[in-house]
């Protein structure tokens, strides 16, 4: 059965670096998420991507964030300038189409440490 | 604001005995709901959603917009059914706004 996957699955960075979190949807799936979920906290929605562009955002997602899909495969998630509270599980999703008739599939997430 | 609430961070039953998990949501118009969960080690997936008014695995979900909830069912719990449970409705087009989880246990 396809899965999203996610590499790596743990990264550590120092406060100020750049990181670049992967993704490789469903193949079939033309709709990409990003979510992300600090320890002890609910799962937080990021940012949605399809047809190449953003299509919805939150306010966590600011200019220090950036999403890309650089080929047929990969979706990217970039933090520019990372921060301590940028620590946490990032999740990645796709979806065939609308989540409301679609069923969205998850990785299994990348755990980003900033120290 | 659109927000969905799980009062319960932990719930603990015995086998064989039923389970309601419990999810209030605060949406101006018609909500769309969905339950995740998430087993021990494995990813976040789809329990159910209220548009398909499915039952999956012995869980049910009602929604009951008097109440504005949407709380998970089961009626004789099993031990597999240990994991964490997230409600969560749809904002806008792409979003899906979730509850904090309640972590399910199931003793035997």
């Amino acid at each position: 059965e396809p899965e999203v996957t996610q590499t790596p699955s743990h990264q550590v960075t120092q406060m100020g670096q750049e990181v670049i979190l992967r993704c490789v949807p469903i193949s079939n799936h033309l709709y990409f998420y990003w979510y992300r979920q600090i320890l002890g906290q609910k799962v937080e929605f990021l940012v949605s991507f399809y047809n190449n562009e953003i299509s919805e955002k939150s306010e966590i997602f600011d200019d220090q964030f950036s999403v890309e899909r650089p080929d047929g495969s990969n979706f990217t998630l970039k933090i520019r300038s990372t921060k301590l509270e940028d620590s946490a599980m990032y999740f990645c999703a796709s979806s065939s189409g609308p989540i409301l008739y679609n069923e969205q599939f998850f990785g299994p997430g990348t755990r980003l440490t900033v120290l | 604001a659109q927000r969905v609430t799980q009062p319960e961070k932990l719930l603990s039953v015995f086998k064989g005995a039923p389970v309601e998990l419990k999810c209030n949501y605060s949406y101006s118009g018609s909500p769309e709901l969905f339950w995740y969960v998430q087993y021990s080690r494995q990813r976040l997936q789809l329990l159910l959603r209220h548009i398909s008014r499915e039952s999956i695995k012995g869980f049910t979900a009602d929604l009951n917009k008097g109440e504005t909830s949407f709380h998970l069912k089961k009626p004789f719990a099993q031990e597999e059914d240990s994991a964490m449970y997230y409600c969560a409705l749809v904002q806008g087009a792409q979003k899906l706004v979730f509850g904090q989880g309640t972590r399910l246990t199931i003793n035997p």
